[in-house]
């Protein structure tokens, strides 16, 4: 089983909608990362938590917000989905030492 | 603010040649590392740089960190197929974890 994964894996929604992005882990990492990627921009990041009580923002992270449940589960909320925030959203965690980073699969969102 | 900033983004190489991907960050940092991202795929960690003369090898690449430059390399030595892929490089400020990556380097190795 993948170490970390995120659902849903593909979403088409309109304009206004609310919609969760999930992630789960089982690397027992306690650092949590979601980012966003957009052709030609590399990855950027929108929120990070280090534990279950500490959440920070990102680069970009208007238009977003954060749930920390557990240690292992963090997820991403779009309050009122806009176009431009169609993207490749990638969650990842990290083990606090060296910090690389492991990634999930990717959601892919398109907002219509 | 910190900004990283990678050339080339697109670089074309027929096999068993050299090629070097340069990263260039704008503030102090203590880490720096390097991903590969197939088509289609998520993101994996190949090198993680965390000192001023650090170079570390796998196979066909081998990547170096300058901190007083600010600047890393990925060389690729010979290539091969397999490695056509996308790079980016990343850099964590010091005392930071705002992660930031840059553009990303698309390499194609054709035959």
């Amino acid at each position: 089983d993948a170490d970390v994964t995120q659902t849903p894996r593909n979403r088409i929604t309109k304009t206004g909608k609310r919609i969760m992005l999930e992630c789960s882990q089982t690397k027992g990492h306690d650092r949590m990362y979601w980012y966003r990627q957009d052709p030609g921009l590399g990855l950027r990041l929108i929120y990070y938590s280090f534990d279950v009580k500490d959440i920070n923002k990102g680069e970009i992270s208007d238009g977003y917000s954060v749930s920390r449940q557990a240690q292992a589960k963090f997820s991403l909320s779009l309050e009122s989905a806009i176009p431009n925030q169609t993207a490749l959203y990638f969650c990842a965690t990290s083990d606090g030492g060296e910090e690389t980073q492991y990634f999930g699969p990717g959601t892919r969102l398109l907002v219509l | 603010e910190l900004k990283v900033e990678q050339n080339p983004l697109f670089l074309s190489m027929q096999e068993e040649k050299n090629y070097t991907i340069y990263c260039n960050y704008s503030t102090t940092s203590d880490r720096l590392y390097w991903y590969r991202q197939d088509p289609g795929k998520s993101l994996e960690s190949l090198f993680v740089l965390l000192s001023n003369g650090a170079v570390k090898q796998e196979g066909r690449l081998m990547a170096s960190l300058d901190t007083k430059a600010r600047l890393s390399t990925l060389h690729i030595t010979a290539a091969v197929h397999d490695l056509s892929a996308t790079y980016f490089c990343a850099v964590s400020p010091y005392n930071n974890n705002d992660m930031r990556f840059g553009a990303g380097t698309r390499l194609t190795v054709k035959p």
